[in-house]
């Protein structure tokens, strides 16, 4: 079964509109970690923000934010006022505080319309 | 601030040839992560080492091995090289709690 879920494989967004991308979890972990990462065509893998599954406020990044719902098991990345260089894949990954790997979604490919 | 570094950044090799990737975490960072990436695919976790111990082992292969020396940084040696070990390898380090995961650049390898 998939642990992280990315159910959009593709948005396109105008710039200068706020996007939400989506990722549901699965883990029977009472302590995890959610993550999401930026993969621009050049390749590197950038990290955006985290969340602890005790962390009661949703994370903030600057112009991103973490909305966080856990009963839901779903960790959505909320990206303000969108910018052409937000055009890219985006990873939501989680890492069960039992091992030290990331589980990885498939990645939603975003790309910002001018 | 410094980064986690990667080389070489590119990687020319011919099927059945060896290749030793390179990564330098980021100061103080004691854990090392390795993942492997396809064309199109989310990253595969392969190997990480804490403190200069292999910690958890993910899909590597048996031609692949690596290792974390005494001043942190980590090589993964791959032999017998098959076209489908073509792809990007990152590695990634972190520091306890492991709230933030830091990728280098990459290495993209290409079997020819």
């Amino acid at each position: 079964a998939q642990k992280i879920t990315q159910t959009q494989p593709g948005m396109f967004v105008q710039e200068k509109e706020a996007v939400t991308l989506d990722c549901t979890y699965d883990t029977s972990d009472q302590s995890y970690g959610l993550f999401w990462y930026k993969q621009p065509s050049s390749g590197e893998m950038i990290f955006l923000i985290y969340q602890g599954s005790y962390d009661e406020q949703n994370a903030t990044e600057g112009r991103y934010s973490l909305n966080f719902q856990k009963a839901r098991k779903s960790a959505n990345l909320v990206i303000s006022a969108s910018q052409l260089g937000d055009s890219a894949m985006y990873f939501c990954a989680m890492r069960e505080d039992s091992n030290y790997q990331l589980i990885w979604g498939a990645g939603t490919k975003l790309i910002i319309k001018p | 601030a410094a980064g986690v570094i990667q080389s070489p950044r590119h990687l020319i090799k011919e099927k059945r040839e060896t290749a030793t990737l390179k990564c330098y975490p980021i100061p103080r960072h004691d854990t090392v992560y390795w993942y492997q990436q396809g064309p199109g695919q989310d990253p595969q976790f392969l190997i990480s080492f804490y403190e200069k111990m292999q910690s958890d082992k993910g899909s590597i292969p048996d031609r692949f091995s690596a290792q974390q020396f005494s001043d942190y940084h980590s090589e993964l040696n791959m032999s017998s090289l098959e076209l489908g070990d073509s792809a990007l390898y990152f590695c990634a380090s972190s520091l306890p709690p492991r709230e933030k995961l830091f990728f280098g650049s990459g290495t993209q390898l290409s079997v020819l």
